[in-house]
Formats: structure tokens, sequence, C-alpha cells
């Protein structure tokens, strides 16, 4: 079974630009979250998605935002790029939610450079 | 939220096990507690996760005291692939994983 994707690995934006990355969950698997990683907060949690629906969302600004596909793809978008948006973005999957599963299955990541 | 602490750093000898403390003295009676790793370059893993059991599977045991304020990672038999960041996590009641700094397990051979 083909674990999480993450598309792109790699991005280099300028500030006040936006961003788009993409998130591919395992077959089968409902729920996608977010997580921001960088070196000075570490892990922060974003948001999650489930059947096309927010079921959760993490303490960041509404520069950042999110959607999921019917085919449970799912994408997050960052408006108005500022540095402090340089981070490691992870997506993760799940069967049934972070309410229900216990296991979350991480992709690569995409590295977010702003300039 | 429960929070976790965990010691920065620490090594172990290839071959050997390596046993990984964590504090969660504000635990909830119905609060889980996980562990990830974070191998270098690449996206958390997940471990194992428990309530009040001890619990096994064919990467690690996880032992909770009984008034489930700490907890113990035992990777049985570290390799050099074990070498990674450990998250000890509890699960607050809305669902959010919270990840603290980890502890950065060397192993050494």
């Amino acid at each position: 079974k083909a674990g999480v994707t993450q598309t792109p690995r790699y991005l280099i934006k300028t500030r006040g630009q936006q961003v788009t990355l993409s998130c591919s969950p395992i077959s089968g698997h409902r729920s996608v979250s977010w997580y921001q990683q960088t070196p000075g907060q570490g892990l922060q949690f974003l948001f999650e998605y489930f059947s096309e629906t927010q079921r959760n969302k993490g303490n960041f600004p509404g520069r950042f935002s999110g959607r999921q596909f019917s085919n449970s793809r799912s994408e997050m978008n960052v408006s108005t790029l500022e540095l402090g948006d340089s981070a490691l973005y992870l997506c993760a999957s799940s069967l049934r939610g972070q309410a229900v599963t216990y296991e979350q299955y991480f992709g690569p990541g995409t590295r977010l450079t702003v300039t | 939220d429960a929070k976790t602490t965990q010691p920065p750093s620490m090594d172990c000898a290839e071959g050997r096990a390596a046993n990984l403390p964590c504090n969660h003295s504000t635990i909830s009676g119905n609060e889980y507690v996980y562990w990830y790793r974070q191998i270098h370059s690449q996206g958390p893993q997940y471990i194992i996760h428990g309530l009040k059991n001890n619990e096994t599977n064919e990467m690690a045991s996880l032992i909770i005291t009984e008034d489930r304020k700490s907890s113990t990672l035992i990777l049985p038999h570290a390799t050099l692939r074990d070498t990674a960041v450990y998250y000890c996590i509890v699960r607050s009641n809305d669902y959010k994983l919270s990840f603290g700094a980890g502890t950065t397990v060397t192993v050494r051979a």
C-alpha cells in the first residue's frame, strides 16, 4: 500500500506570495491532518479534515487554510507569506480521524522557504 | 492539555535496550499516551500508545506507572536505525496531538 505523499517536496517563495501544498493520504484513509514543524516551535497542529469537513483547528492565523476533496486528497494554502512561515509542513492520514484512530501516518513533508 | 517532560537527549549502545522516560503528571483519566519518533528528514512514525496497561508491539514496549504520571518506552534491542527524536505525547480531549521537543536518541556502534 502506498504511503502518504506530499507535493511539492521543496518550495521557495517570497514574502507576500501565497502557496498551496498538496497531500494524498493512504488509500482508504478519510482523515488528513496538517502540521507545521520549525526548529523553534517544534511540531504544531494546524487542522484536521475528515470527509471534506474541517473537524479540528490549531492556533494559527486565518492566512492558513485548507480543504479536502471527495477522494480524501487535501490541500493547504498559506496566503500573504511571512518569513516566519518557513517550515516543514507535514501531512498525516488516518483511517477514521484523530477522535477514533490512534495511529497517524505521516508523509515526508514539504519544505517551504520564504525569502 | 496535559504536558509531557522528556530528557533532551540520551545515548544508547547498539544491541542494548533503550529506556526512554516521560513525565506526564497532569494527565487525566481518559487521556492516552502516545509515542512517535522522527528520523532525520522524515515525517514522524507512530510507535505505540497506551492508557493504563503496559503495551507491547513489534517495535517497542510501553510501561505506564500505576498512577499514570509517567511512562517509559523500551526499545528492546536498539539498532543504528533507531537513532531519531522520540516524542512522548498525551492526546488531549480535543484530539490534537501536541508534540514537545522530544528526546534525541543516538544509538552508537
